[in-house]
């Protein structure tokens, strides 16, 4: 059982690349999510989904866009990258919160994404 | 939206002693997670506590949602102990997303 795991763990890109970074979770879970963490900071919601096919913004989304055509993926891109984008990246997913008392909803992270953008 | 606010910021100690890690929200919450984020940057579940109280091993941690904090402690600490310990806390809105706390800065020498 792997959890969730990351695809690369490292990159370097130039300005104006594009990337997709990989996100696939074995636990069954209908919630996913990626973050971004900046230097001294916590982590901040960039998109996630609740379910296959479907996906929302987050706190962060500009810059961004994601796709889950299977429940087990989730896929991060970067069209034009940007210096602003350099930053470590990691992926979550969890349990769906319906009927939650009776459920526990922690989420799960993967092991993050260290990209730079030069 | 909701606020999550950490204490100390920063914190150094000398192995084998305790210490006490504060999360303060600004709202109640359907769930609260405690993290270590370890030398090498990879998150480690700690607790998923949004009530109660729980223990593993050194580790407790306690959750008074009435109240909106919640409590890491650490004790007998071991330089592996070192790192960023995070609370986060589910936004509005549901689907669990996390709003995370800018976190403690351990520092455990020997």
């Amino acid at each position: 059982n792997a959890g969730v795991t990351q695809t690369p763990k490292f990159r370097v890109l130039k300005t104006g690349q594009s990337m997709t970074l990989l996100c696939a979770q074995d636990m069954n879970h209908e919630y996913m999510y990626w973050y971004r963490q900046d230097p001294g900071m916590g982590l901040r919601l960039i998109h996630y989904s609740v379910g296959e096919g479907t996906t929302a913004k987050g706190e962060v989304p500009d810059g961004y866009n994601v796709s889950r055509l299977k429940k087990q993926n989730f896929l991060l891109g970067l069209e034009s990258a940007a210096p602003s984008q350099t930053s470590v990246y990691f992926c979550a997913s969890s349990f769906p919160d319906t009927g939650r008392q009776f459920m526990n909803t922690e989420a799960f992270f993967g092991q993050g994404t260290r990209l730079t953008v030069v | 939206g909701i606020q999550v606010e950490q204490s100390p910021p920063d914190l150094i100690l000398q192995e084998g002693a305790n210490s006490t890690l504060r999360c303060n929200f600004s709202d109640s919450v359907n769930n609260l997670q405690w993290f270590h984020q370890n030398p090498w940057g990879q998150l480690i579940n700690l607790f998923y506590i949004p009530s109660g109280t729980k223990q593993n091993g050194r580790l407790s941690a306690t959750t008074v949602a009435t109240e909106r904090y919640s409590l890491l402690y650490i004790s007998s600490s071991q330089t592996t102990d070192s790192g960023v310990y995070f609370c986060a806390v589910e936004g509005a809105g549901g689907y669990n997303k996390l709003i995370f706390g800018a976190g403690t800065r351990l520092a455990v020498h020997p």
